[in-house]
């Protein structure tokens, strides 16, 4: 089967630096992608990754170890908007986005 | 301008009820989706579409049909609704399949 796994939620203070992980599971992969949930909101992107390494972008960065499965968003100088759920997702062999439970991050003062 | 839009935001309904909910994009993409958000936050695919394939999750009930009238729309359309369909629904667009989705804002169907 296909799996994505993320932690369900975590917590970090303004200001500061967390890092959430992801590792998959899938038949096939097609590049890998992370969105920002607000409560009550629609998903919106955040960064896409289809070769290993890190791409880097504002306060975001995200990792990609296709080897490994494994990919994790960092997300440094934390705000309180940045309080959300944080979606990973894997596009398998037939391009179809496979999503994870996402990642619940509360930023506290 | 919304680039992805939905309409209902919300919709109560009963058992047994048909209904529809409208998706349209401004972007010029060539892909659009439908997802189902649960309570437990799984976003899951329903439905894609471009304009030579639809591609159906085959876990998906028949009375669940999606219906374009055109490359900037995907309408969505169920019969005979149960409990269970409660969910928050999305529609997306992307331009090609590799590439990142637009969510349209959600419409909350609640099943009574």
């Amino acid at each position: 089967g296909q799996n994505i796994d993320q932690p369900t939620e975590m917590t970090a203070t303004e200001g500061a630096i967390v890092q959430i992980n992801c590792t998959y599971q899938t038949s096939g992969f097609n590049g890998l992608f992370w969105y920002q949930q607000h409560a009550g909101e629609a998903p919106t992107f955040l960064s896409y990754n289809v070769l290993d390494g890190l791409e880097e972008k504002g306060r975001f960065s995200s990792f990609l170890s296709r080897s490994k499965g494994y990919s994790y968003l960092l997300l440094k100088e934390l705000q309180m908007k940045d309080s959300a759920s944080y979606l990973c997702a894997v596009k398998d062999s037939n391009y179809q986005l496979i999503w994870g439970a996402g990642t619940k991050l509360i930023i506290k003062p | 301008d919304t680039a992805v839009s939905q309409t209902p935001k919300y919709l109560v309904t009963q058992m047994g009820n048909d209904k529809s909910i409208k998706c349209e994009q401004n972007l010029g993409h060539d892909t659009m989706y439908w997802y189902k958000q649960d309570s437990k936050k799984f976003l899951k695919i329903m439905f894609s579409y471009n304009n030579k394939e639809l591609i159906i999750n085959e876990t998906v009930p028949n009375r669940f049909s999606p219906k374009s009238p055109d490359k900037a729309h995907l309408n969505l359309h169920i019969n005979s609704l149960e409990l269970g369909d409660s969910a928050v629904y999305f529609c997306a667009s992307s331009l090609t399949e590799n590439t990142e989705a637009f969510f349209g804002q959600g419409t909350r169907l609640t099943v009574v």
